[in-house]
């Protein structure tokens, strides 16, 4: 099975503070996504990897940078924290040219 | 580009009623679609999906979903609901040689005792 893992289900964080979530994924994927779940708007993609040091931005990159040193680790950064990114945060990855993304538990942000 | 419409946000039904939820999608290349669902406090996960071939795809959980593309559709349904498939459903739309999933807004099936 895979397993993709994030590194906190919860968080609370201060505005300004600069916040790192990791994921981490057991199945050698290339692919890797980041994206913030908030009700009624569904997934939206925030960052994406389609292998090691690359990176492509999604459709909400703003206020968001990301890092992929090792294939299996993708990590979302938060270079200043808003009150506007209290969120959930779902971390998944794919194989190449695979279709079917897995999903990590998520993680809920709570920006004070 | 791709878009995905999911007709209902919420969708409450009684224990053993069928139910559909509802997705329409718009695209101009040839597509994947999906369904993941939610359960509480959990991430998404696969329920089923269509590549190509048979246009109606089965869950092993009983949900089963037709692609239409004449309609652009992709409903699912089931025709017999239990408590445990209370959840979010969310409908997923690739364009074939893709990166980008996108997904719908959700819909929130509540099954009632």
């Amino acid at each position: 099975d895979v397993k993709v893992t994030q590194s906190s289900r919860y968080l609370v964080k201060r505005t300004g503070e600069k916040v790192f979530l990791e994921c981490v994924q057991d199945m050698d994927h290339e692919n890797m996504f980041w994206y913030r779940q908030d009700p009624g708007l569904g997934l939206r993609l925030i960052y994406f990897s389609y292998d090691v040091k690359m990176k492509e931005k999604g459709d909400i990159p703003e206020g968001y940078s990301v890092s992929r040193e090792k294939k299996e680790r993708f990590s979302l950064i938060l270079e200043s924290a808003s009150t506007n990114q209290t969120s959930m945060y779902l971390c998944a990855s794919s194989n190449q040219g695979g279709e079917t993304q897995y999903f990590g538990p998520g993680t809920r942000l709570l920006v004070l | 580009a791709q878009s995905v419409t999911q007709l209902d946000s919420q969708v409450p039904v009684f224990e053993e009623a069928p139910v559909e939820l509802r997705c329409n999608y718009s695209s101009s290349v040839s597509v994947y679609l999906f369904w993941y669902v939610q359960y509480p406090n959990q991430g998404l996960q696969l329920l089923l999906k269509y590549l190509s071939g048979s246009t109606l795809v089965e869950s092993i959980n009983g949900f089963e979903a037709e692609f239409n593309k004449s309609q652009t559709s992709f409903h699912l349904r089931k025709p017999s609901v239990h408590i445990s498939d209370t959840a979010e459903y969310f409908c997923a739309v690739l364009g074939t040689g893709g990166f980008k999933t996108i997904f719908g807004a959700g819909t929130r099936l509540f099954v009632k005792a």
